[in-house]
């Protein structure tokens, strides 16, 4: 499969609390990317962290990058409900023409 | 920031016929531009590279008959389904990667969700 893995595949929080996502991907990368998607919408871009980078921070997100493990998390401090989403990793392959490579993302639900 | 459009945003169709779909870069000039298929409540598949004034590059797996990409301009790419069948149904993302841009940063469109009966 072309996709990366993320876990939890829904996440259901109340409001103020953290949420944390996670992210495993399998090829080497240029650099790893976070996006939501609101149902039925496109997608927002969040966030970059290249490779050569550890953790990345804009706003109430930190992200965190290992690339010996290959993997990923998104961090969302004092959620709201209006983060309610479907986030998504898309990694850059090393080969690619730019290309990404999304993961199977993470429903979020933020109780109120 | 960076807008790109697509349209129609929905669309239903009959088995059989082909359904245009467009992307557009708005305040930008788009070297490349990516399309995406998504199934519900599941991830982006890519299904093509597009690259201005080129053929498309397509994924394994997909139908290059099936789904004609053609990058006209530095603004405009088109995916038309040919001879749409209700496996079809689909919704289909478009993004645009900036010229020159040094980032790998895409810019997606709002979707467009295809429904074919």
């Amino acid at each position: 499969s072309q996709q990366g893995e993320e876990d939890p595949q829904a996440l259901s929080i109340q409001e103020g609390e953290n949420a944390t996502m996670n992210c495993s991907y399998k090829t080497s990368i240029n650099n790893l990317q976070w996006y939501r998607q609101n149902s039925g919408r496109g997608l927002v871009h969040l966030i970059l962290i290249r490779s050569n980078e550890r953790e990345k921070h804009s706003g109430r997100l930190r992200v965190t990058l290992d690339t010996s493990k290959k993997s990923s998390s998104l961090l969302i401090t004092a959620s709201r409900a209006a983060d309610t989403a479907s986030y998504f990793c898309a990694t850059a392959p090393m080969d690619s023409s730019y290309k990404l490579i999304f993961g199977s993302g993470t429903r979020l639900l933020v109780r109120p | 920031g960076a807008v790109v459009s697509q349209h129609p945003s929905r669309v239903i169709c009959k088995s059989g016929t082909s359904v245009k779909i467009e992307c557009r870069s708005l305040d930008f000039q788009a070297t490349t531009m990516f399309w995406y298929r998504q199934f519900p409540k599941k991830s982006l598949m890519l299904m093509a590279t597009s690259n201005e004034g080129s053929k498309a590059t397509y994924e394994q797996g997909v139908e290059k008959d099936k789904f004609l990409i053609n990058h006209a301009s530095l603004t405009l790419s088109t995916l038309t389904v040919t001879s749409a069948h209700p496996e079809d149904s689909s919704f289909y993302i478009c993004s645009a990667r900036t010229l020159g841009g040094s980032s790998y940063e895409q810019y997606f469109g709002p979707g467009t969700r295809l429904t074919v009966t």
